[in-house]
């Protein structure tokens, strides 16, 4: 099935940087989420974004839809050291609903460096 | 809330068994649950998608011959991996669907061992 570009694919950063991820697609989106995946454990949510042009932010973190539907970006400022984990932005292409599956990028594993 | 649990978490069978794996949603009601293999180190990749009350709609290259889905109740999927291989080893992981909207919850994950 189709893939999302995802990068960088790894971040080595300093604990306190600010941390920047995107994902792109060459179809249109109509849903974008961004998830987090801890070793040995299932993805957890962080951000849904439902539509073009809309910026979401929860605690340090903060996502865009992109303008053209093919792209999305989160951001996360003053990392610490619990940030560590693999990031994971996910969509919906469109046309589509609800009821389909999740299409994955494939991860942004962010490594921090006290 | 949005709680997924998934049973067992871990399971290492021998090859030629079949393998049972429950998703339960904890504190709503799903009428859409979706199951999701990884590989080391890889994304996840959607392998079926499961609907209450219909037959699971299968992606592309999936046997549903060999994974077997049963969608139950609103709050229950389960995934049967029959006549297990070593091939088939690999983290398998449920989300559900809450409410209208196209968020979906996760579950912990099932590592299956096939020895």
């Amino acid at each position: 099935g189709q893939q999302l570009n995802q990068s960088p694919q790894s971040m080595f950063i300093q604990e306190g940087e600010d941390v920047s991820m995107n994902c792109t697609s060459s179809s249109i989106f109509n849903t974008w989420l961004w998830y987090k995946q801890d070793p040995g454990e299932g993805p957890v949510l962080l951000i849904a974004l439902y539509k073009a042009g809309e910026l979401t932010s929860n605690g340090r973190l903060t996502a865009q839809f992109g303008i053209t539907r093919k792209d999305s970006f989160l951001n996360i400022s003053a990392s610490i050291p619990s940030d560590v984990g693999i990031y994971f932005c996910a969509g919906l292409p469109q046309p589509g609903g609800g009821a389909d599956g999740l299409t994955f990028g494939k991860g942004t594993h962010l490594i921090i460096q006290p | 809330g949005a709680v997924v649990s998934q049973h067992p978490s871990r399971v290492i069978c021998k090859s030629g068994t079949s393998v049972k794996i429950e998703c339960r949603s904890l504190d709503f009601q799903a009428t859409t649950m979706f199951w999701y293999r990884q590989f080391p180190k890889q994304s996840l990749m959607l392998m079926a998608t499961s609907n209450e009350g219909s037959k699971a709609t299968y992606e592309q290259g999936v046997e549903k011959d060999k994974f077997l889905i049963n969608h139950a109740s609103l709050t229950l999927s389960t995934l049967t991996v029959t006549s297990a291989h070593p091939e088939d080893s690999s983290f398998y992981i449920c989300s559900a669907r809450k409410g209208i909207v196209n968020e979906q919850f996760f579950g912990p994950g099932t590592r299956l061992t096939v020895l």
